[in-house]
């Protein structure tokens, strides 16, 4: 079971550039990265998942080094809304495990104005 | 197109008493997953369903939990002899199928207080 390591908590300001890394040294051939964000009173929510190298969507950008023993969540000109907690699970979790479904404390980004 | 729910989203019973948390999934997913999240953690796998059998319920912390997907859709949380340590928010998460390259999409979870 791949173990992740976040930063408790980070802050910054509105439309700065947000960079969270998360540390998975023993990460696993078919291990996915992925990244879930969540709001005060609400299930978290999937932002995204990659294998390797960069993935980018609509909200974010997922950098993913040869090695794979981190990735970093990029969250671009971030406003006040994007205060959250963000959590990063790897893992895969086909057939009979329940690898890739540990969540940890997540990092807590806050946004000030 | 209607996301997870859950009911109810607010449950208070006392010491002992038994409760059922129901989830309804997103139509045609066939996988499920029920968590527990207490407050400043992160959420904490208890089971997971592909149809109706439980893939892996090792997140169950004891005895005093089931959970039942009779038809492959709804899934019911059964805590027996509930205690003041089971107070969390429960949450419920479905995807099109098991692993983690498919998204999980969570209800809002129902919050339990037990007394």
């Amino acid at each position: 079971l791949a173990k992740t390591t976040q930063p408790i908590s980070m802050d910054s300001y509105e439309g700065q550039e947000v960079n969270i890394t998360c540390s998975h040294n023993n990460i696993a051939t078919n291990d996915y990265i992925t990244w879930y964000q969540q709001f005060p009173s609400q299930g978290p929510r999937f932002i995204i998942q990659g294998y390797k190298t960069k993935v980018t969507n609509e909200v974010a950008s997922l950098f993913i080094p040869a090695d794979r023993k981190s990735s970093t969540l990029s969250l671009p000109r971030v406003s006040l809304s994007d205060t959250a907690v963000y959590y990063c699970l790897v893992g895969v979790s086909s057939g009979g495990g329940a690898d890739g479904l540990t969540f940890g404390k997540g990092t807590h980004l806050i946004i000030q104005p | 197109g209607a996301g997870v729910s859950q009911t109810p989203s607010n449950k208070v019973t006392e010491k002992g008493k038994y409760v059922e948390l129901r989830c309804d999934p997103i139509s045609g997913h066939t996988a499920l997953y029920w968590y527990r999240q207490s407050l400043g953690q992160g959420p904490e796998f208890l089971i997971y369903f592909q149809g109706t059998g439980a893939a892996d319920d090792s997140g169950l912390p004891n005895d005093r939990f089931f959970a039942v997907r009779p038809e492959g859709s709804v899934s019911t949380l059964k805590i027996q002899r509930t205690e003041r340590g089971d107070s969390a928010v429960y949450l419920c998460a479905s995807s099109q199928t098991a692993g983690t390259y498919n998204e999980q999409f969570f209800g809002p979870g129902t919050r339990l207080t037990v007394l």
